[in-house]
């Protein structure tokens, strides 16, 4: 059974810091890992998408890598914005059931001024 | 520009009330899911529509129905709504070919919030 972690569960950090956020998944086989924002009471914003064969991704001050043989992946946000607070969910698609994301639990990010 | 809408963003009713909530989409996705959130928690797959192939999950209670009419409208129903319903109810659609071998990101809606007096 596929389940995926996300560390940590929470961060606040002040405006202008690079940070990493964490995901974790124990079952390699997967067909890609996507990484989603949620604003709260909104709904799910995808942020990149990593194929199975692709190392990583970069969509503006947004990074995200993936690793599969250690079943990680990580986004990176550089110099990071109050806009940036929101939740960050990671979420992959197994092979052979590409119809099923598999989330995370999120983690919540707030950047201060 | 809306690409998936639902309706009502905001849903309350009365515990064991009939409920039905709308999704709408102008991708013209072959796939349509319904998700469930509760606070904190990550969102969970209720069940989806491979263009009229419906695909329940193991754990989604009876009490949850979906229809889907035509390619652009899904609906969720709840037959008879209990405290412990009360979420985040969230709609996704994606483009996925047929011979399985690839699928395109999941487009979400902004999501019906259901509370349940």
């Amino acid at each position: 059974k596929q389940e995926v972690t996300q560390i940590p569960a929470a961060l606040s950090v002040p405006e202008g810091e690079n940070l990493v956020l964490n995901c974790s998944f124990t079952d390699s086989a997967i067909y890609n890992l996507q990484w989603f924002r949620q604003d709260p009471g909104k709904g799910l914003t995808s942020l990149l998408l990593i194929q199975s064969s692709q190392r990583e991704q970069t969509s503006g001050r947004l990074n995200a890598s993936l690793d599969k043989s250690s079943g990680r992946s990580t986004l990176y946000i550089a110099a990071s914005q109050p806009g940036d607070s929101a939740t960050y969910l990671c979420a992959v698609i197994k092979i052979y059931n590409t119809d099923k994301l598999i989330f995370g639990t999120g983690t919540r990010l707030q950047v201060f001024p | 520009d809306a690409m998936v809408i639902q309706n009502p963003r905001y849903q309350v009713t009365q515990f064991g009330k009939p409920v039905t909530l709308s999704c709408s989409q102008t991708l013209n996705h072959n796939v349509m899911y319904w998700y469930q959130q509760k606070s904190s928690q990550a969102p969970k797959l209720l069940f989806h529509y491979y263009d009229k192939d419906f695909n329940n999950e193991a754990d989604t209670p009876d009490n949850f129905q979906s229809r889907r009419p035509n390619t652009s409208f899904c609906f969720l129903d709840i037959r008879s709504p209990g405290l412990g319903d009360a979420a985040m109810y969230l709609c996704a659609t994606s483009r996925e070919d047929y011979s399985g071998k690839w699928t395109d990101t999941q487009y979400f809606g902004p999501g019906t919030r259901l509370t349940v007096l």
